[in-house]
């Protein structure tokens, strides 16, 4: 079946440093691609997302490119701050296969990152 | 806009007892999905429903969770009787029609003694 598997944590880092969450997925169809971040004592929050090969998710400075020859879609951001200190989740979902049906996300466990100042 | 709605946010319940947590979509999302989260199991889906009708349950752990969707506006979910193992954060998604980002509740983080 379909599954989402990320590198585990708790990722430490240091406050302007470069950071990479790895994500590969097992997929047996086209799915689209997501990065939830889930801050402490609060609900699963949407960061990115690409819908197709090749697209490239960005926002708030965190990137992930949609790669089906690696089936990647691992998270960077050029210079983390400490408001970054979070739970990332990678997922995938399939396009809803019936009109006005929305898809279920299939989540990965869970990397954990710490910004030290 | 108001987001997804949860209620309660906290639950603390003895052993034994009936909890049920509800949960507001979002005007116009059409489906509805609850999640829990565990520190062992991470995050896992337990059911969704579109238009109101539950599409998949086979994430509920067994009889003593159900969940309804009596109308487009509010879903609950309960367990009765609850056990310790039920403690968790418990999180409501909901979707547009033809779409598949989720956005989530806050959560209930419930405490089974």
């Amino acid at each position: 079946g379909d599954s989402v598997t990320q590198m585990e944590g708790p990722v430490t880092l240091s406050e302007e440093a470069f950071l990479t969450i790895n994500c590969t997925y097992t997929a047996t169809g086209y799915p689209s691609l997501f990065w939830y971040v889930q801050y402490p004592g609060e609900g699963l929050q949407l960061l990115l997302k690409a819908t197709k090969a090749d697209d490239k998710g960005s926002n708030k400075g965190f990137e992930a490119t949609y790669r089906k020859e690696t089936t990647s879609f691992h998270l960077e951001k050029g210079s983390v701050q400490v408001s970054d200190s979070a739970v990332y989740f990678c997922a995938l979902s399939y396009p809803p296969p019936i009109y006005n049906q929305g898809g279920k996300l299939i989540f990965g466990q869970g990397t954990e990152l710490s910004v030290k100042p | 806009d108001a987001g997804v709605i949860q209620s309660p946010r906290h639950e603390v319940t003895e052993m034994g007892q009936e909890v049920t947590l509800r949960c507001k979509p979002i005007s116009g999302h059409n489906s509805l999905f609850w999640y829990r989260q565990t520190m062992m199991r991470g995050l896992e889906l337990l059911i969704y429903f579109n238009n109101n009708v539950p599409i998949d349950d086979s994430g509920m752990p067994e009889d003593r969770f159900s969940a309804k969707m009596p109308n487009a506006s509010f879903s609950t979910l309960k367990i009765q009787p609850s056990e310790p193992r039920d403690s968790a954060v418990y999180f409501c998604a909901s979707s547009k029609p033809v779409y598949n980002e989720q956005f989530f509740g806050p959560g209930t983080r419930l405490t089974v003694l």
